[in-house]
């Protein structure tokens, strides 16, 4: 089975600029989850997609949203890029939500804003 | 709000010798499962090893074992054996009993170098 992959895999943007990262799932699985890893900040939670409901959420601005597809494929969107908003982003996904199923994770997408 | 705490942001150990990372956890939660992973300079997320806490045997996945101490609310790693390639950042992750959903909280890390 192919592994969870992430699109694109780095991106440079500049402030004001919006972003969507995209994230698909191991076949089968239905629930994905987005983290952000900064250097300061550590691994944090954005949110949980499980068969097309946002399921969690983080403690994040409003300027990032996500979405799944029907094929539990997943996007994040961040609107108004920061600074302070590059970082690794991964995904993550298990066949169900909470930690029964063990949770896989993407390469990540390095975002960059300059 | 749960908090996982790694007091060692950095650990080195010679090859073939045993080292162990520690993390502790702060919850009101009773049904909740703790995990294990590795980060190399890849940057891919690995799992080492998960814990389901209502389990009183500690987990064992072939060279890594846990000591899962619920009443200290400790959960520390043990790697034997160690290898280069065990070198990588390890976080201490907890997560919610399943009806909370997916929602990993993790530690800040710790950088193990393992050298030859």
């Amino acid at each position: 089975k192919a592994g969870v992959t992430q699109t694109p895999r780095y991106l440079i943007k500049t402030r004001g600029q919006q972003v969507t990262l995209s994230c698909s799932p191991i076949s089968g699985h239905r629930s994905v989850s987005w983290y952000q890893q900064t250097p300061g900040q550590g691994l944090q939670f954005l949110f949980e997609y499980f068969s097309e409901t946002q399921r969690n959420k983080g403690n994040f601005p409003g300027r990032f949203s996500g979405r799944q597809f029907s094929n539990s494929r997943s996007e994040m969107n961040v609107s108004t890029l920061e600074l302070g908003d590059s970082a690794l982003y991964l995904c993550a996904s298990s066949i169900s939500s909470g930690g029964r199923d063990t949770q896989y994770f993407g390469p990540g997408t390095r975002l960059t804003v300059l | 709000a749960q908090t996982v705490t790694q007091s060692q942001p950095e650990m080195s150990v010679q090859e073939a010798e045993t080292v162990t990372l520690s993390c502790t956890y702060d919850t009101s939660e009773n049904n909740y499962y703790l995990f294990w992973y590795k980060q190399p300079p890849s940057r891919q997320m690995i799992l080492v090893i998960r814990q389901e806490a209502y389990k009183q045997q500690n987990a064992t996945e072939n060279r890594f074992s846990v000591n899962f101490q619920k009443a200290a609310k400790s959960f520390s790693l043990k790697i034997s054996d160690s290898q280069l390639g065990d070198t990588a950042m390890y976080f201490c992750a907890f997560m919610k009993s399943p009806a909370s959903g997916s929602r990993l909280t993790f530690g800040e890390g710790t950088q193990l170098t393992v050298n030859p």
